[in-house]
């Protein structure tokens, strides 16, 4: 079946880095989503993405649609330590749009 | 709005007792979802309802059964709990089947002793 690879896998970075992440596929996706979990939440929704090529940003969060269509990136400009949990991308398999398969995360720790 | 709400938060089982987790939104949403998410696993979907009156299985249905009791609430019942269920449950709505964006409770820490 499709799978999301995410990576990396965790990170430890300085406050005040920037953070890159990615989300790869062996298959085309037509919706890419980002969430963040905070530890004992449930995951947030942060940002949508549906068309390939297409970028976009929620405050220091930027995150890119693959011209591939099969991979996603995200971004987070100058870290606080509130950025830190896991990050999640996520998108429907085969264009069905009632189920989604999520990425297995990428554990982000900030450090003062 | 409270979004989607899930009750309890916490619950301790022993193997082979039963008991239902609850699951309501207030956004009219059409679908809702459940979700187990286990240490270093992602989210896996366990059943869901496209429309109220409708459920169909997800990834890993086994030993889990659901209701969809209306439009705002859907139910998930553990008849006989075992250990491999020790997991956090979460219960996700979508608005329409045009869209992919799925909302999230704050979860159900499942432990079955």
């Amino acid at each position: 079946g499709q799978q999301l690879n995410q990576s990396p896998q965790s990170m430890f970075i300085q406050e005040g880095e920037d953070v890159s992440m990615n989300c790869t596929s062996s298959s085309i996706f037509n919706t890419w989503l980002w969430y963040k979990q905070d530890p004992g939440e449930g995951p947030v929704l942060l940002i949508a993405l549906y068309k390939a090529g297409e970028l976009t940003s929620n405050g220091r969060l930027t995150a890119q649609f693959g011209i591939t269509r099969k991979d996603s990136f995200l971004n987070i400009s100058a870290s606080i330590p509130s950025d830190v949990g896991i990050y999640f991308c996520a998108g429907p398999p085969n264009y069905n749009t009632d189920k989604l398969i999520f990425g297995t995360g990428t554990r982000l720790q900030v450090f003062p | 709005n409270a979004g989607v709400t899930q009750t309890p938060k916490f619950q301790v089982l022993k193997t082979g007792q039963s008991m239902t987790l609850q699951c309501a939104q207030d956004m009219n949403h059409n679908s809702m979802y459940w979700y187990r998410q286990d240490p270093g696993m992602g989210l896996r979907l366990i059943y869901y309802s496209a429309s109220e009156g409708t459920t169909d299985k997800g990834e890993v249905p086994n030993g889990y059964n659901v209701s969809r009791l209306n439009k705002r609430e859907f139910s998930l019942r553990l008849e006989s709990a075992a250990p491999s269920q020790t997991s956090v449950y979460f219960c996700a709505s979508k608005r329409t089947s045009g869209s992919s964006e799925q909302f999230f409770g704050p979860g159900t820490r499942l432990t079955v002793l």
